[in-house]
């Protein structure tokens, strides 16, 4: 059972528009919450993380939004430029001594110009 | 050479050959994982490495044999493939295994073919 879902595989977004990307996740124990971007022919980059005692961590254009009680996070992307296209993985660190990443199974972004 | 680095990039292999796949880091990382990514389908961890140490196996095949003989360096060992075994192969590192508050540092990948 998937502990990290992306419900979406796919986004399509016109440049200068927000991008909104979302991930549910199950396990209540998760303390850390990431998402990476990854292009084709690259490995994942990191992109941005918030803890799981926060709400909102902005960097730049990108915003995560964590909302605890529906577990879900969101990733804001504004405004949206073609060089985010891109694959987006959500990520949730596990808490104890598991402390190891899982991840979703990645939404496609493709922002247009 | 700097971050994470994986040879070969691309691999065909039939059923009955055995390769190894290669995963190098210079960021002085003392965690190392290898992750298998299907289409479609969520990063899939496969093992962890803290200090030269498996920390975990998550139920891998046993056709599937890793090997850190340093912190800098990870194999994955892999003979009498299936093709349903054909997908990205990535190698990741990070600076402690308890505490990836950073995340990891992934390398680009090994794009498998099992024929």
């Amino acid at each position: 059972d998937q502990q990290v879902k992306q419900n979406s595989p796919s986004l399509s977004v016109q440049e200068g528009r927000i991008s909104i990307l979302n991930c549910d996740y199950t396990n209540s124990m998760f303390d850390y919450f990431l998402w990476y971007k990854k292009y084709p022919a690259e490995g994942p980059t990191f992109l941005i993380s918030i803890s799981s005692i926060k709400d909102k961590n902005e960097d730049g254009r990108f915003t995560v939004f964590l909302n605890k009680s529906a577990k879900h996070l969101s990733l804001h992307i504004v405004p949206s430029q073609p060089g985010d296209s891109a694959v987006y993985f959500c990520a949730a660190r596990g808490s104890g001594s598991a402390r190891q990443l899982t991840f979703g199974s990645g939404t496609q972004l493709t922002v247009l110009p | 050479e700097t971050g994470v680095t994986q040879t070969p990039r691309h691999l065909v292999m039939g059923m009955t050959n055995k390769k190894s796949l290669k995963c190098e880091q210079h960021l002085g990382h003392n965690a190392m994982y290898w992750y298998k990514q299907s289409a479609k389908k969520p990063l899939e961890l496969m093992f962890v490495y803290s200090l030269e140490e498996r920390v975990e196996n998550n139920s891998v095949p046993s056709r599937f044999s890793p090997e850190c003989p340093n912190s800098s360096h990870l194999f994955l060992h892999l003979h009498t493939l299936q093709p349903e075994d054909s997908a990205l192969y990535l190698c990741a590192s990070s600076q402690d295994h308890s505490w990836s508050v950073y995340g990891y540092t992934f390398g680009s990948g090994t794009r498998l073919t099992v024929v």
